[in-house]
């Protein structure tokens, strides 16, 4: 069974420029969830979609969004980006996103905002 | 209420020993508590897992134990291995969704 997909792996950015992260879950996994980890910050919960719903957010500003297609696939969308954006974005995939279901992490998409 | 508190910060253990990792948290909301290894260029791979219903479970070389009454978690790797240096993460969430709080992180380094 393949795992998580994230592309692209690395993506440099200006400071303003918008940017779009992409998230194939494993087949049959319902559940999308997106996180940032930075050294600073650690592993940070930005938001989880279910079903095409956005079931979950956290605690970031509005210029982080997101959405999830009928096939689950699901993308992250940063705008006017800011230098304290560059971080390692994660996606995890778990089949039904309830209580207790394992979720899976892709190996991320690294952004740098220069 | 969101935290999850992991100690320490960074472990460094004989071949052969036990390396233990420990987390406390606060919401009494969380029910389910995994533990994920991160290699470096690599993203966080699920070890093990427990709900509070238990107080112990083990995987092979790693075992969690749980004390719901003190709010806290450990990970313990028997016989550890050098292949087993990486950073190690506790996480919890609770029954609404898929939200996990994750501790600040655990380098561990096995020398041989």
């Amino acid at each position: 069974k393949a795992g998580v997909t994230q592309t692209p792996r690395y993506l440099i950015k200006t400071r303003g420029q918008q940017v779009t992260l992409s998230c194939s879950p494993i087949s049959g996994h319902r559940s999308v969830s997106w996180y940032q980890q930075t050294p600073g910050q650690g592993l940070q919960f930005l938001f989880e979609y279910f079903s095409e719903t956005q079931r979950n957010k956290g605690n970031f500003p509005g210029r982080f969004s997101g959405r999830q297609f009928s096939n689950s696939r699901s993308e992250m969308n940063v705008s006017t980006l800011e230098l304290g954006d560059s971080a390692l974005y994660l996606c995890a995939s778990s089949s039904r996103g309830g209580p207790g279901t394992e979720a899976f992490f892709g190996q991320g998409t690294r952004l740098t905002v220069v | 209420q969101q935290q999850v508190k992991q100690s320490p910060q960074s472990l460094i253990v004989q071949k052969g020993g036990i390396s233990i990792i420990n987390c406390a948290y606060e919401n009494t909301a969380f029910d389910y508590f995994p533990w994920y290894q991160q290699f470096p260029g690599k993203g966080p791979a699920l070890l093990i897992a427990i709900r509070p219903d238990v107080s112990e479970k083990k995987e092979g070389r790693f075992t969690i134990s749980f004390n719901k009454s003190a709010k806290q978690f450990s990970l313990h790797i028997m016989d550890s291995q050098p292949g087993d240096s990486a950073t190690y993460f506790c996480a919890a969430s609770n029954r609404y969704g898929n939200k996990l709080v994750f501790g600040a992180g655990t380098i561990l380094r096995v020398k041989s």
